[in-house]
């Protein structure tokens, strides 16, 4: 079975550039994550989707960060400009069901951005 | 709120020691609580989960934690390290409280593993 698939692995840009972050969840599961990680601040939820609708992106730190998901099997994570402070490792995940429904999530190897 | 806490940022053990990664959960509700793993540039893995079938639960690669309400602990073990072990270990929680959908992760516990 395909796990989710992000895009691409690594990205080198200068600040100031556009970054998209692209992934494609699990066949079938309706609940999409992007995460950040870094040493500082460990893994952070950055928001959330349900049937391609967002859920929560309380966790999105600025303007400058924007998600959609225009289909089931797809979503992208963009960052407009981008700033050194931008740099992580961003995870996707997909689950079947909600935090209630005892689903694990199934996380991507992730995107490892720097930011110069 | 809910949250979790993982004791100690980094464990260190030699190779065929005991394995403990502590994890404790707040929680006012019976909570459902997973384990994962992450490998250098790797996403996270899971290890196992707690859906109230059982408190203890076994997972792969040997590991098990023991849900313990009274203790509101859920902490990892293996008896017997290997090397390929060495790796971050990430307890979460369920978020009951808010409309669920999310999970809520510890800090996680890097893992060491000495020859």
């Amino acid at each position: 079975d395909a796990g989710v698939i992000q895009s691409p692995r690594h990205e080198v840009t200068e600040m100031g550039q556009e970054v998209t972050l692209r992934c494609k969840p699990i066949s079938g599961h309706d609940y999409l994550f992007w995460y950040r990680q870094t040493m500082m601040r460990g893994l952070e939820l950055l928001i959330y989707f349900n049937n391609n609708v967002p859920i929560d992106d309380s966790g999105m730190p600025e303007d400058r960060f924007s998600a959609k998901m225009p289909n089931a099997s797809f979503s992208t994570l963009k960052i407009q400009p981008s700033e050194p402070r931008d740099s992580a490792v961003y995870f996707c995940a997909s689950s079947s069901g909600a935090g209630w429904s005892n689903q694990p999530q199934h996380f991507g190897d992730g995107t490892r951005l720097s930011i110069l | 709120a809910q949250s979790v806490t993982q004791l100690g940022s980094h464990v260190s053990v030699s190779e065929g020691a005991l394995v403990l990664l502590r994890c404790n959960y707040s929680s006012s509700v019976p909570p459902y609580l997973f384990w994962y793993v992450q490998y250098p540039n790797q996403g996270l893995q899971l290890l196992l989960k707690y859906t109230s079938a059982a408190t203890l639960v076994k997972g792969i690669n040997g590991f098990e934690a023991e849900f313990k309400k009274s203790e509101t602990s859920f902490h990892l073990t293996k008896p017997s390290a290997h090397m390929s072990d060495a790796a971050e270990y990430f307890c979460a929680v369920s978020d009951l409280q808010n409309q669920g959908g999310k999970l809520i992760f510890g800090q996680g516990t890097e893992l060491s593993v000495k020859p």
